[in-house]
């Protein structure tokens, strides 16, 4: 039973360079999650996928975020020109089709390091 | 707007020593569904509890157990005779079916328990 998994698991990055991130979500879960985390605070909602829909955004979600997730299998994350305060812990997590607010499962998280 | 608030930022204690991490929420909604999550240093986030809003029960699991109080807005959890293993960050977390996105999540700013042998 693997779980969710993240790739890369560390990206380190020059400010104005673009970034791509890759979520495998666990493969009978429809529901699919975006969180970002920095140091000392807990994770944010960035935005959700049911199937390959984009559902919801947060505000946090800048123009120069992107996310995809076609066939509704695995999901990218692309950043355009980084920039520093975008520097995180970005995680991944995915829930069964079951009843609403059901548990999420996480992966281990990619963190960004943009100089 | 929904907060939750951990304001314990570091707990250190003894192995076999008894700790409860604090938190309180703020919600408008009646209905809504309170977690707690464990975050060990290899970073993944790992389930530990739900509750929802109606069910003010207290739960008992293994060394751990949780105290749910609506009249203080606080989900409090207990860890029983800490062990090393113990040692992670613990997030409080609440979600609010209203919102759409099931299961968005908003979190407190984390717990790091450290147990010391």
């Amino acid at each position: 039973d693997t779980g969710v998994s993240q790739d890369p698991r560390h990206k380190i990055t020059k400010r104005g360079q673009n970034v791509t991130f890759r979520c495998d979500p666990i493969s009978e879960h429809n529901r699919l999650y975006w969180y970002r985390q920095t140091l000392g605070q807990g994770p944010e909602f960035l935005t959700y996928f049911q199937n390959e829909a984009q559902l919801e955004k947060s505000r946090l979600l800048s123009d120069r975020f992107s996310a995809e997730r076609p066939k509704g299998s695995f999901s990218t994350l692309e950043i355009q020109r980084t920039e520093q305060g975008d520097s995180a812990m970005y995680l991944c997590a995915s829930s069964s089709r079951g009843r609403p607010n059901e548990k999420l499962f996480f992966g281990s998280g990619t963190q960004l390091s943009v100089l | 707007a929904q907060k939750v608030t951990q304001a314990q930022t570091e707990i250190s204690v003894v192995e076999k020593e008894d700790v409860t991490l604090d938190c309180v929420y703020e919600t408008r909604d009646t209905t809504y569904y309170l977690f707690w999550y464990k975050q060990p240093p290899s970073g993944e986030l790992v389930f530990l509890i739900r509750r929802n809003s109606f069910d003010e029960q207290n739960e008992i699991s293994g060394r751990y157990s949780w105290n749910f109080q609506k009249s203080t807005s606080s989900f409090n959890f207990t860890i029983t005779a800490s062990q090393v293993v113990d040692s992670a960050v613990y997030f409080c977390a609440l979600s609010e079916p209203h919102t759409g996105a099931n299961s968005k999540l908003t979190f407190g700013k984390g717990i790091t328990l450290s147990v010391r042998p």
